[in-house]
């Protein structure tokens, strides 16, 4: 049973463009939703956090944009950029609880 | 600060052998959470402790099993090792702050059952 579903599995993107990834998910009483980035033979690292009392947070070039009725959120990576090749995680969790539960993962590669 | 340490890097086992993973927390962190990262299944919670107390376990076999030390370190075990558990074994080392859970990972322990 998969709580958080992440599309698309992969994506690539030219230099400068504008790399969406979207994730849904199942249960109401999640209260936290992080994305984290991953890079190979490394562990996921948080990238941009938003709560559901807030429609859209901005950090420098990434955007996380939040629809609570339609229980979906999306991360916008404005101006992409090669370096930003790697693999993203939605997540959902409880604050209560403190577990994660993450999606399946985005692999973006960020053509020249 | 130093991060969050995970040995060994990589370990090969065989099918029945048991195996033990280690992590080191962020300096005052007080709590550890494992996740299991495969290709299939993507990161699935195994188990969180908090001042050497299991606070949460996700949906997996007896098998595998951890204990958090008083100096917060963290060490898992699955015993009856399967195929199937090869994975990469990520630890986080958790805080919270105003009601959030923050995540720092470590680059995990690559574990190769043959």
């Amino acid at each position: 049973q998969q709580q958080v579903k992440q599309s698309p599995q992969s994506l690539i993107v030219q230099k400068g463009g504008i790399s969406i990834i979207n994730c849904a998910y199942e249960n109401t009483a999640f209260d936290y939703f992080p994305w984290y980035q991953q890079f190979p033979g490394k562990g996921p690292a948080l990238l941009i956090a938003i709560r559901p009392d807030v429609s859209e947070k901005k950090e420098g070039r990434f955007t996380i944009s939040f629809n609570k009725s339609a229980k979906q959120f999306s991360l916008h990576i404005m101006d992409s950029q090669p370096g930003d090749s790697a693999t993203y995680f939605c997540a959902a969790s409880r604050r209560s609880q403190g577990n994660l539960i993450f999606g399946k993962g985005t692999k973006l590669s960020v053509k020249p | 600060k130093a991060g969050v340490t995970q040995t060994p890097r990589y370990l090969i086992k065989t099918r029945g052998q048991q195996v033990t993973l280690s992590c080191s927390p962020i300096s005052g962190h007080r709590s550890v959470s494992w996740y299991q990262q495969t290709p299939g299944q993507g990161l699935q919670f195994l188990f969180e402790y908090f001042s050497e107390t299991q606070r949460n376990k996700g949906n997996f076999p007896g098998r595998f099993s951890g204990r958090q030390f008083s100096n917060s370190r963290s060490e898992m075990n699955v015993s009856t090792l399967e195929l199937g558990d090869s994975a990469l074994y990520l630890c986080a080392s958790t805080t919270q702050v105003g009601g959030v859970y923050g995540y720092t990972f470590g680059s995990g322990t690559r574990l190769t059952v043959v």
